[in-house]
């Protein structure tokens, strides 16, 4: 089973700051299989990015997606207020498997 | 507009059994291949089973043997059968949609309901 390890557990930014999230699997995700949610308090996950790099629909450009292999990275350009929340990445290369989850909270 | 609406939570003994539901609307379940994932409190997700456009339906190694997915398509509706529960199977459970491109199926979620929690204790 691939681990996906999301680091770090916790950024906290400001509004209008660069938030970058990583993703590492324990081995090499197939073709770049690599997914991004985001989830709010008491709501269900919002798929934002699929592999790798292709922003869901409706997923506002400020989200992009980079990497390959066992390195991944969410990157949100400048953080609305309605962007705090955590945030998980999934491999659906070979089963299935969630990261644990990076909380992005207002500093 | 696509909704998927769950039920049947609620509060169960160890050894027990619940039977949870997901209403779908603004498309065919039939047609799509749809998962139930769970999140235990304050954790992170966790994949539970699937069930194909064609109707094979596969698990994972913590639920297999003790939970089966199931459709009724004049419904339109999935269900989860969960026998000999366990603490550890206390989670809110979503149904999920998969995500479908150019007709390639791909086991990831583009639609979530809002869950449904399952608490498992005495």
């Amino acid at each position: 089973e691939i681990v996906l390890t999301q680091s770090p557990g916790t950024l906290s930014l400001s509004p209008g700051e660069r938030a970058t999230l990583s993703c590492r699997a324990s081995q090499s995700v197939g073709s770049s299989s690599l997914a991004w949610y985001q989830q709010k308090p008491g709501q269900a996950p919002r798929l934002l990015i699929y592999g790798a790099s292709s922003r869901a629909t409706g997923i506002p450009d400020r989200f992009s997606g980079s990497g390959s292999g066992t390195d991944f990275t969410l990157t949100i350009s400048r953080l609305e207020p309605e962007d705090f929340a955590v945030y998980y990445c999934q491999q659906y290369g070979s089963s299935r498997t969630f990261g644990q989850g990076t909380k992005v909270e207002i500093k | 507009e696509v909704q998927l609406v769950e039920s049947g939570g609620g509060l169960v003994q160890p050894g027990g059994s619940l039977r949870l539901s997901c209403a779908a609307s603004g498309f065919t379940v039939s047609s799509n291949y749809m998962s139930w994932v769970r999140q235990a409190p304050g954790k992170g997700l966790e994949w539970v089973s699937v069930i194909y456009s064609g109707g094979s339906t596969y698990y994972a190694d913590s639920v297999k043997g003790r939970f089966t997915l199931s459709r009724d398509n004049s419904k339109n509706t999935l269900f989860l059968q969960m026998n000999s529960l366990r603490a550890e199977d206390t989670a809110l459970y979503y149904c999920a949609r998969h995500l479908m491109i150019s007709s390639s199926w791909f086991f990831l979620f583009d639609y979530w309901g809002q869950g449904t929690l399952v608490t498992v204790s005495s």
